[in-house]
């Protein structure tokens, strides 16, 4: 069965700092990868996707992650960290690329230190 | 505009009652979906619909159903809510998996 495991409910991090937070997935077929971001009272927003093309994948507001299979990791980062960036982030991964649904990490918060 | 909407975005309720939550969206997408979210529980599949006479279970279908209107309109309904199922209720809409899932606003739902 695939999953998706997001190390760490709460990160924090100083503004300006390296933003790292950490997802890894189980999946015995190829998977989608995705990482969504969840501002307060707000909807889920897409952030980036790793769908087989480059495993450096770029994403909005100066977010990336990097696919790596032999981790089975797509960890999301962002050089800088920004006031702006706190929120929730999910990472989600399909069973396969013919699957129809993805499944969602249980979430990271993110806090940012002025 | 935006191109999920979701009605009503906060709802109050007593146990036994039904409720519909209702989401629209604007996208031209065939493939809708919805989610409840709980703290500490990430996002969880209700069920997903990839056309109007296609409607499946996800993983937590038990005391919902759904109703596929047209494409642009997917209803979830709790025939007898109860305490259990106060949460937030996302719906969601895509083109093709690979291009992701696009979130309306969310419904705030608490039953009393």
């Amino acid at each position: 069965a695939q999953s998706v495991t997001q190390l760490g409910s709460h990160v924090s991090v100083s503004e300006g700092a390296l933003v790292l937070l950490r997802c890894n997935y189980s999946s015995s077929v190829p998977p989608y990868l995705f990482w969504y971001v969840q501002y307060p009272n707000q909807g889920l927003q897409l952030l980036l996707k790793y769908t087989s093309a480059a495993t450096l994948v770029k994403g909005i507001n100066g977010f990336e992650a990097e696919f790596k299979k032999s981790e089975t990791s797509f960890h999301l980062t962002k050089p800088s960290a920004h006031m702006s960036d706190a929120a929730e982030y999910f990472c989600a991964v399909t069973k396969g690329r013919g699957a129809n649904n993805l499944f969602f990490g249980t979430g990271t918060r993110l806090t940012v230190i002025p | 505009d935006a191109d999920v909407t979701q009605t009503p975005r906060n709802r109050i309720t007593k146990t036994g009652k039904r409720i519909m939550l209702e989401c629209s969206q604007t996208k031209g997408h065939d493939r809708m979906y919805w989610y409840r979210q709980d703290p500490g529980l990430g996002l969880r599949l209700i069920y997903y619909s990839f056309d109007v006479k296609d409607i499946n279970k996800g993983e937590i279908s038990d005391g919902y159903s759904v109703s596929r209107q047209a494409q642009a309109k997917f209803s979830l309904s709790l025939e007898s809510a109860i305490p259990n199922q106060t949460a937030l209720y996302f719906c969601a809409t895509s083109d093709t998996l690979a291009g992701g899932q696009y979130f309306g606003p969310g419904t705030r739902l608490l039953v009393l």
